[in-house]
C-alpha cells in the first residue's frame, strides 16, 4: 500500500515570496508522483509529474518540484508566488504497474496575502 | 468543452433518500475512476473501469454505491439509502491507456465534481 503525508496543512506567504510545499510518501514499489492543484469549487488540475529521468521537474504557472528518494520525498517549489497561486495542493502517487488509482496526500492550503 | 464532465454540480437530499450522479469523461479515454472527497481531506478512491469493466472497488464503497458504466462511455454513481456521512464531494476522473501521455503515465484528468449534501 502507499501513503502519502503533507507537511504542512496550511502556508501563509507573501506575495513574491518564495514558498514550498512538503510531501513525503511511503510505497514499498515503484511510483509516480504527482502535484495537483484545486481552486475553490473546482476540480482537480494537474499541475506536474514525475515518472522518471531527471528528479527535477517543471510544471506549469512555473511551479517545480524535486523527488528525492533517499528521503522518499516530493516537494512543491515556486520561486515568487502570486495571488492567484491561492489555492488547496494536493500531493499523489500511483503504482507504476497494475493499480492505477492515485492515492493522495490531505491537502496543503496556500494562502498568498498581498 | 472536451473536459469531463459531471452531473449534477450540486445535490441536496434527504437521509434514506437515493441519488444518481452521472460522469462524462473525455471522449477518447477508456479508462473512468470515481473519488470520494471530504471536506478537509484530499479524495480517496472508489472504483474504476477499463471500458465497461469494473476492475476494482475501494473498501469505501459499501453496499450502498453501485456505479456501472454501461457501454463503456459515461458513468453512473448511485448511492441508496443515503446516509449524512455521505456527504462529500464525488470526483470523476479519466484516463487512457494509448496514445501519448494517456496512461501509461496515469495521468487522470478530473472533471468539477458533484457536491452531496445530506440532510
Amino acid at each position: 500500500a502507499q501513503s502519502v503525508t503533507q507537511l504542512d496543512s496550511q502556508v501563509p506567504v507573501f506575495e513574491e515570496a518564495p514558498v514550498e510545499l512538503r510531501c513525503n510518501y511511503s510505497s514499498s514499489v515503484s511510483v509516480y508522483l504527482f502535484w495537483y492543484v484545486q481552486y475553490p469549487n473546482q476540480g482537480l488540475q494537474l499541475l506536474l509529474k514525475y515518472l522518471s529521468g531527471s528528479t527535477l521537474v517543471k510544471g506549469i504557472n512555473g511551479f517545480e518540484a524535486e523527488f528525492n528518494k533517499s528521503q522518499t520525498s516530493f516537494h512543491l517549489r515556486k520561486p515568487s508566488v502570486h495571488i492567484s497561486d491561492t489555492a488547496e495542493y494536493f500531493c499523489a502517487v500511483s503504482r507504476t504497474t497494475g493499480r492505477r488509482a492515485l492515492t493522495f496526500g490531505s491537502g496543503t492550503r496556500l494562502q498568498v496575502q498581498p | 468543452d472536451t473536459g469531463v464532465s459531471q452531473d449534477p454540480r450540486h445535490k441536496i437530499t434527504k437521509r434514506g433518500q437515493n441519488v444518481t450522479f452521472r460522469c462524462d469523461p473525455i471522449s477518447e479515454h477508456n479508462r473512468l475512476y470515481w473519488y470520494r472527497q471530504t471536506l478537509g481531506q484530499g479524495p480517496e478512491f472508489l472504483t474504476y473501469f477499463q471500458n465497461e469493466a469494473q476492475l476494482e472497488k475501494s473498501r469505501l464503497l459499501s453496499d450502498r454505491f453501485s456505479a456501472e458504466r454501461p457501454k463503456g462511455s459515461f458513468s453512473t454513481l448511485e448511492i441508496q439509502r443515503t446516509e449524512q456521512g455521505d456527504s462529500a464531494m464525488y470526483l470523476c476522473a479519466s484516463s487512457s491507456i494509448t496514445g501519448t501521455g494517456g496512461d501509461l503515465y496515469n495521468e487522470q484528468f478530473f472533471g468539477p465534481g458533484t457536491r452531496l449534501t445530506v440532510l
